[in-house]
């Protein structure tokens, strides 16, 4: 079975900062790992997904996450955030290959963007 | 092409009143997910269905029991609501790959709020 920890439930940052949210998984199978966006009182939007190759994915509105094998993390990074960026951001989980069919989350990270 | 469709957007209902919550997809995908959403929580898998003919229990299905209809719709009824079933409900629809490379992208759709008195 596959678990997902995100280790802040809340994250304040101001307008054009940087940002990053953590992300740290368990599994005893290679994994594939998720992103997912819940902007206000909406369903959940796919941000970015790694499967294999390159260990720095980019997803939609600027985002990049990097996956760390030695430390099973899945951190989210932005450069400069906006405004727009306030929302609920969830890490996911789900075994690679085989009968893939199940998505594991996690609590999720309510990232709020002040002016 | 609309992606995940659900019905009803909100609801209230009373203690023990019964209920469905409809779920429809139009991306011919084989395999269909019904999530509760609660504060803190995350979303927690009530039922799936990795193709048409086939359900399974999730990790939350006390209270519940699901249908897939044909493979467009995938239904999630509570018998006799109670209050702790107060709730987002999301649906999700994906392509499931068995395959090597093959991944399982879900597609949500906008979610039902529901509120037991």
């Amino acid at each position: 079975a596959q678990s997902v920890t995100q280790l802040d439930s809340q994250v304040p940052v101001f307008e054009e900062a940087p940002v990053e949210l953590r992300c740290n998984y368990s599994s005893s199978v290679s994994v594939y790992l998720f992103w997912y966006v819940q902007y206000p009182n909406q369903g959940l939007q796919l941000l970015l997904k790694y499967l294999s190759g390159s260990t720095l994915v980019k997803g939609i509105n600027g985002f990049e996450a990097e996956f760390n094998k030695s430390q099973t993390s899945f951190h989210l990074r932005k450069p400069s955030v906006h405004i727009s960026d306030t929302a609920e951001y969830f890490c996911a989980v789900s075994r690679s290959g085989g009968s893939n069919y199940k998505l594991t989350f996690g609590k999720g990270t309510l990232l709020t963007v002040n002016p | 092409n609309a992606g995940v469709t659900q019905t009803p957007k909100f609801q209230v209902l009373k203690t023990g009143q019964s209920m469905t919550l409809q779920c429809a997809q139009d991306m011919n995908h084989n395999s269909m997910y019904w999530y509760r959403q609660d504060p803190g929580m995350g979303l927690r898998l009530i039922y799936y269905s990795a193709s048409e003919g086939t359900t399974d229990k999730g990790e939350v299905p006390n209270g519940y029991n699901v249908s897939r209809l044909n493979k467009r719709e995938f239904s999630l009824r509570l018998e006799s609501a109670a209050p702790s079933q107060t709730s987002v409900y999301f649906c999700a629809s994906s392509e499931a790959v068995g395959t090597s490379g093959g991944f399982n992208e879900q597609f949500f759709g906008p979610g039902t709020r529901l509120t037991v008195l």
